[in-house]
């Protein structure tokens, strides 16, 4: 069984561009968050979604947005890129809402804006 | 924000050794969580021990939960050169609402042969 499967591994943007990231969980997982994590600091909660439907939004501007689609797979949005995006960015999928269980982490992308 | 915040931030030690982390928080918890991460890359799930589980043991590792300190630690016990990553804790509260998960900075855990 694959794990959580993030897509692209690395990402080169210009400022302003706009970047979609993508994400597939544990078969199964119906749950889907987003981390941000910029080097030397933890991971910052972005979104959930659970059910096609956000669930919780964390601490950051309007120009990310996310969706989860009927097979439970999920897109970050980030428009207007600054240089201060530029991050590791997360998937972690549970198998239910409350994250009870634990959670999965795909192996990230890593977004670079220049 | 950051809810947990780990001890030390940077942890250097002989290979065999034993490895101690700790990890403070301010809230209360439905769980905690401990996380491994290798070179910048994902996080590999390692334990999670619930608010009313005091101690949790997988393989080398033991973890301990004092809810009255709001602190956590972990100990890697009889340490190889492929423990060495940063370690997170992280914690869960609030079922009823929206499910997340708060890290804290990390312990950055090298293992000198």
């Amino acid at each position: 069984d694959a794990g959580v499967t993030q897509s692209p591994t690395h990402l080169i943007k210009t400022r302003g561009q706009h970047v979609t990231l993508r994400c597939s969980p544990i078969s199964g997982h119906k749950s889907v968050s987003w981390y941000q994590q910029v080097l030397g600091q933890g991971p910052q909660f972005i979104f959930q979604y659970y059910e096609k439907e956000e669930r919780g939004r964390g601490n950051f501007p309007d120009r990310f947005s996310a969706r989860q689609f009927p097979n439970y797979s999920s897109e970050l949005n980030v428009n207007a890129l600054l240089l201060g995006d530029s991050a590791l960015y997360l998937c972690a999928s549970s198998l239910d809402r409350t994250g009870a269980y634990g959670y999965t982490f795909g192996s990230g992308t890593r977004l670079t804006v220049v | 924000s950051q809810q947990g915040e780990e001890d030390p931030q940077a942890l250097s030690i002989q290979e065999g050794e034993n490895a101690t982390m700790n990890c403070s928080y301010k809230t209360s918890i439905n769980n905690l969580q401990w996380y491994r991460q290798n070179s910048g890359r994902g996080l590999v799930h390692l334990i999670l021990i619930r608010s009313n589980e005091r101690e949790k043991h997988s393989g080398r590792l033991r973890v301990t939960l004092d809810t009255s300190k709001k602190s956590s630690s972990l100990l890697i016990t009889a340490s190889r050169a492929a423990d060495t990553a940063s370690y997170f804790c992280a914690t869960a509260s609030g079922y009823s609402s929206a499910s997340k998960i708060i890290f804290g900075s990390g312990t950055r855990l090298s293992i000198r042969p």
